[in-house]
């Protein structure tokens, strides 16, 4: 257990589907983050929160939407995806003033677009 | 931009053999970290490195951080089949208010 959740663990859906992840920490951080992990592009950051305001966007499809409510609270919703889309997809929390502390990330949401 | 170049890219080993990876970068990094991710988890934080020579412990891991301060070396002595994962270094950019930046990572796989 690291402190960062995210549900729900194993997510299958059909393109046309909309879904959700969810993240939440208790660690008092003030940054989270989203990032997408496949066979093909390892760690690939996708969107930054930092005191609940998005600052970076790494051209991220818009089929994918970030939603952060409070700084204890992230979530990716999903919609019309792709199979290419595939992937696990990690949530990761920190200071915002101390990356070198390093990020804590959850266990992650199996992906599988079908 | 910045890159972090991890090699080995996967190593299979034979249990109870000693590890050596490392990742280097054409710029400094102040801060060198070292995660490992096991299958189908997400990565854990093993060992952070602040300053250019300092040599951190963590078990049967020890890290380095290189005294150019462009790379980073991380050693499993006697390695056992719980090893068996993926490890990432990684360092922030812009200081310690950016991103943190990682590595594709070193894959390692451990024979019984």
């Amino acid at each position: 257990e690291t402190g960062v959740t995210q549900t729900p663990r194993h997510l299958v859906m059909g393109m046309t589907n909309k879904k959700s992840l969810k993240c939440e920490q208790h660690l008092g951080h003030n940054a989270m983050y989203w990032y997408k992990q496949s066979a093909k592009k390892p760690l690939e950051l996708m969107f930054v929160y930092s005191l609940e305001e998005r600052v970076e966007n790494n051209s991220v499809p818009s089929r994918f939407s970030p939603e952060c409510p409070n700084s204890s609270h992230l979530f990716l919703h999903l919609h019309t995806l792709q199979p290419e889309d595939s992937a696990l997809y990690l949530c990761a929390s920190s200071l915002r003033a101390r990356v070198d502390y390093g990020y804590t990330f959850g266990s992650g949401t199996r992906l599988t677009v079908v | 931009g910045q890159q972090l170049n991890q090699s080995p890219q996967s190593m299979f080993i034979q249990e109870g053999e000693d590890v050596s990876m490392n990742c280097t970068s054409s710029s400094i990094f102040n801060t060198w970290l070292w995660y490992k991710q096991d299958p189908g988890e997400g990565p854990v934080l093993l060992i952070a490195l602040y300053k250019a020579g300092e040599l951190t412990s963590n078990g049967r891991l020890t890290a380095q951080f290189g005294i150019t301060r462009k790379d980073s070396f991380l050693n499993i002595s006697a390695s056992i089949p719980s090893d068996v994962g993926i490890y990432f270094c990684a360092g922030p950019t812009g200081g310690s208010q950016g991103n943190l930046i990682f590595g594709k990572g070193t894959k390692l796989s451990v024979k019984p």
